[in-house]
């Protein structure tokens, strides 16, 4: 079946360093891929995708590439912030529409000043 | 309005009663999804629509709770005498459904506590 696995936290970094969230992923064919972010407070909102092999998804200095060969779609930041404190979701959206979208368990970030 | 829109944003409840949770998706999403995500933790699925349909209801933690969808539009999801374990937020989400890319559109949630 399908599945999504992302690393756990909490992660901590010191503002300005380089993250890595790690997302794999177990589908059939070419699934669509996202990742959503929770502010603290907030709902979750839509953060980047990537629709088909060797995709970059791209939003707010964060990026994910969609790749097929190794089944993954990790999400990196150069130089991160306090304001990116949040917990980031992985996704994946099957083919077959009639299947439902998968959410991998949430990695919260921390972010020190 | 032009997002997903959940009511009440806040319930208190007594242990035993029933409640009903209203999710009106933006116009013209057919899928519609309902997820629960407990304090600190991530989010369960619960039950999926398309259209009026549920093809999945495989995320629905027991027979107390209910979900319908009228019209394909506004869902309610519906939670008979509840319990202490069922506080949580409760997450609505539409999208269109005819694009594989089409990602998920949520809403602010309804708080349920339990006491």
């Amino acid at each position: 079946g399908n599945s999504v696995t992302q690393m756990e936290g909490p992660v901590t970094l010191s503002e300005e360093a380089f993250l890595t969230i790690n997302c794999t992923y177990t589908a059939t064919g070419y699934p669509s891929l996202f990742w959503y972010v929770q502010y603290p407070g907030e709902g979750l909102q839509l953060l980047l995708k990537a629709t088909k092999a060797d995709d970059k998804g791209s939003n707010k200095g964060f990026e994910a590439t969609y790749r097929k060969e190794t089944t993954s779609f990790h999400l990196e930041k150069g130089s991160v912030q306090v304001s990116d404190s949040a917990v980031y979701f992985c996704a994946l959206r099957p083919m077959n529409r009639d299947d439902k979208i998968i959410f991998g368990k949430g990695t919260r970030l921390h972010i020190l000043p | 309005g032009a997002g997903v829109s959940q009511s009440p944003s806040n319930k208190v409840t007594e242990k035993g009663k029933d409640v009903e949770l209203r999710c009106d998706p933006i116009s013209g999403h057919t899928a519609l999804y309902w997820y629960r995500q407990s304090l600190g933790q991530g989010l369960e699925f619960l039950i999926y629509f398309q259209g009026n349909s549920a093809p999945d209801k495989s995320g629905l933690p027991s027979d107390r709770f209910s979900a319908e969808r009228t019209g394909g539009s506004v869902s309610t999801l519906t939670i008979q005498r509840t319990q202490q374990e069922d506080s949580a937020v409760y997450l609505c989400a539409s999208s269109l459904a005819l694009s594989e890319a089409s990602p998920l559109h949520f809403g602010n949630g309804t708080r349920l506590t339990v006491t």
